[in-house]
């Protein structure tokens, strides 16, 4: 089955303490993406990658950090998480083939640090 | 930079039509998407505008018109699991796969 995987659905941790977020993809799409959405601000890019080792800041990067080592996996790191950071995030990925393309998303990861 | 608008709250009556609108000021423009999000879930794919006029599938249709930067999401015969926040996204000009996603309309569908 076609599908983006994150890893955990639920987080909970506490400022300071380092933590990934894993996301998985098996439809070989060459961009991925993380979202996070908070009430009120609906969804803003954290950062995304067009290709392997391509990656770029999204609207919102600050205190976060990603990596592309393989096509299939774009995980999140928070070197040092802070309570304003507790969203609900999103990992994507869509085809590069043309504009129609639609985003698929992951289930989810809903982070809180206290 | 883009800038997407779209209402926050629509309440509207099981088996009743309701139009969502959403305007878009886009540097650039390469299509218009729609998604529907249930409540604490990932948001999924309705439909894709790119050129002028009305996109129909099912009970749902999507409206563009690119020279007015609006677009509307169309949702005939109304169900209570039609109950759901649904996203408008800009995508940028050709080559890029950036969407600009707007807040979201919280529709909420009433017996």
């Amino acid at each position: 089955e076609a599908q983006v995987t994150q890893n955990p659905r639920y987080l909970i941790t506490v400022t300071g303490k380092k933590l990934t977020v894993t996301c998985s993809q098996n439809m070989n799409h060459e961009y991925m993406s993380w979202y996070r959405q908070d009430p009120g601000l609906g969804l803003r890019q954290i950062y995304y990658s067009m290709n392997v080792e391509v990656t770029d800041k999204g609207d919102v990067p600050e205190g976060y950090k990603v990596s592309r080592k393989e096509k299939r996996n774009f995980p999140l790191i928070l070197e040092s998480p802070s309570p304003n950071q507790t969203s609900l995030y999103f990992c994507a990925s869509r085809n590069t083939g043309g504009g129609y393309e639609k985003l698929f998303f992951g289930s989810g990861t809903q982070l809180s640090v206290l | 930079g883009q800038n997407i608008d779209q209402p926050t709250e629509m309440t509207a009556t099981e088996g009743a039509i309701v139009q969502i609108n959403c305007t878009y000021q886009t540097s650039g423009f390469n299509g218009l998407f729609w998604y529907q999000q249930h409540a604490g879930e990932a948001p999924t794919f309705l439909s894709y505008n790119v050129l002028d006029g009305l996109e129909e599938k099912g009970r749902f249709s999507s409206f563009l018109s690119r020279s007015k930067g609006y677009s509307y999401l169309l949702l005939k015969e109304l169900q209570m699991k039609d109950s759901a926040s649904y996203l408008c996204a800009a995508q940028a000009g050709a080559g890029s796969y950036q969407l600009t996603f707007g807040k979201g309309t919280k529709l909420s569908v009433i017996p």
